[in-house]
């Protein structure tokens, strides 16, 4: 069974300070995918990687994907209440029909 | 339609009890996920469709569930005889390409709400 698990589990931060989010797998994935999802609402995409080492850039967020294609990373910068909300990676493998989603962090982030 | 829309809402059902639930996925999409969110976080994955033909079903309970999607019908997810362990908010998402492409970004419905008593 391939399993995504992320790490922290939950973060409770200051508006302000950095934080890293980290999605770890034994498998590898030929994408990976970030969403935040709020409450009552269905996950959106914040981002895409495809290559091995990419890193992409969202305004404050850098999103990181391991080299060997197992593992992504998620930093804030400067972490705003609006930040708030679980964060979700998913990873696709080649040949497979669907999308294996993290374990999920939740943050919050207090003004 | 330009988002994905999931009817209903919000669905109760007694133990024992037929549920059906309904997606229709962005205008032009070809592929149709179903999930399901548990405890707030953890999102399994069911079944996805390319088009009208099944794609991936290893992780539908196959004995009470199954689902369908039928050329100008929305797609539906049917649990037959709920139990108490399928209370969860059931996610449809639609994507232009299949899962692994660079260019594949799911968009995710409202999600529908089956509380179980």
């Amino acid at each position: 069974t391939q399993l995504l698990e992320q790490s922290p589990q939950f973060l409770s931060i200051q508006e302000g300070e950095n934080l890293t989010v980290y999605c770890n797998s034994s498998s590898v994935f030929s994408s990976l995918q970030w969403y935040r999802q709020e409450p009552g609402e269905g996950p959106v995409l914040l981002v895409t990687v495809v290559t091995g080492g990419e890193v992409k850039k969202l305004k404050r967020l850098t999103f990181q994907f391991g080299d060997a294609r197992k593992d992504s990373s998620l930093h804030i910068t400067a972490a705003q209440p609006g930040d708030t909300g679980l964060y979700l990676c998913a990873g696709a493998t080649s040949g497979t029909y669907k999308y294996i989603f993290g374990t999920g962090t939740r943050l919050k982030v207090l003004a | 339609g330009e988002e994905v829309a999931q009817t209903p809402k919000h669905l109760v059902r007694g133990e024992g009890q037929k549920a059906k639930l309904y997606c229709a996925p962005i205008k032009g999409h070809s592929y149709v996920f179903w999930y399901q969110q548990v405890l707030k976080n953890e999102f399994k994955f069911l079944i996805s469709f390319q088009n009208e033909n099944v794609f991936d079903e290893t992780g539908m309970p196959k004995e009470r569930f199954s689902a369908k999607c039928l050329p100008n019908s929305p797609c539906s997810l049917e649990i037959q005889a709920t139990k108490l362990e399928d209370s969860a908010v059931y996610f449809c998402a639609s994507s232009q390409w299949g899962p692994g492409l660079a260019g594949s970004e799911q968009f995710f419905g409202p999600g529908t709400r089956l509380t179980v008593l």
